[in-house]
């Protein structure tokens, strides 16, 4: 069974403060693709970043940072210098082949940047 | 080009009445998902598509709820007999399953309120 897992329930940090939010996955598939969208107050969900199993390269857009380790089964975000605007709520998923891709979410971590 | 559009933005509705969601996914996309956000159980799988065929519907939570995708550009969620428990933000959203990825895109929600 597939599981993705966001530990951290509430993070709140003041702004330009840097902050991580982790993500651990569960899958015995050697292939899948990990994923983090973005919620804002808006309510939308917003695509940030995909990685597939086979690509441990850790990718950099700008403040955001993505730190994908196959060896302790995370793909952990970072923001730097975090904004008021970053506040909003980030999930990390997992996506595996299941007779088409089938991708599962985690719970959630709620990200409040303080001014 | 146009995201996923979903019908209707938001719809109050009172208990036992029939609830139908619409949702026409990306061009060219030829996987379609519904998901149900709450505040208790986040973002759920409730049913996926692949070339308008269903994979997997164990997300669905019980026999009032039924989806159909008629045809690539068109599926339908509907709750009947509604009731107070399914109020909730239900997603559509697509994806290209094939090629270099699966990246899902999200609709904006229906905004769903049982009383």
């Amino acid at each position: 069974a597939q599981k993705v897992t966001q530990a951290q329930t509430e993070i709140s940090v003041v702004e330009k403060e840097d902050v991580t939010l982790d993500c651990v996955y569960e899958t015995r598939d050697t292939t899948y693709y990990l994923f983090w969208y973005k919620q804002p107050p808006s309510g939308e969900l917003v695509f940030l970043i995909r990685r597939n199993s086979f690509d441990e390269q850790n990718e950099i857009s700008g403040r955001y940072s993505w730190n994908f380790q196959k060896s302790t089964s995370s793909f952990n975000f970072t923001i730097t210098a975090s904004q008021v605007v970053d506040s909003a709520v980030y999930f990390c998923a997992l996506s595996v082949n299941t007779g088409g891709f089938k991708t599962i979410f985690g719970a959630g971590t709620r990200l409040f940047v303080k001014a | 080009d146009a995201g996923v559009i979903q019908s209707p933005r938001h719809e109050v509705t009172e208990m036992g009445q029939e609830v139908t969601l619409r949702c026409k996914p990306i061009s060219g996309h030829n996987s379609l998902f519904w998901y149900r956000q709450t505040m208790m159980r986040g973002l759920e799988l409730l049913i996926y598509f692949n070339n308008n065929v269903p994979i997997d519907d164990s997300g669905m939570p019980e026999d009032r709820f039924s989806a159909k995708m008629p045809n690539a550009s068109f599926s339908t969620l509907k709750i009947q007999p509604s009731e107070p428990r399914d109020s909730a933000v239900y997603f559509c959203a697509s994806s290209w399953l094939g090629g270099s990825g699966n990246t899902i895109y999200f609709g904006e929600g229906s905004w769903l309120t049982v009383v």
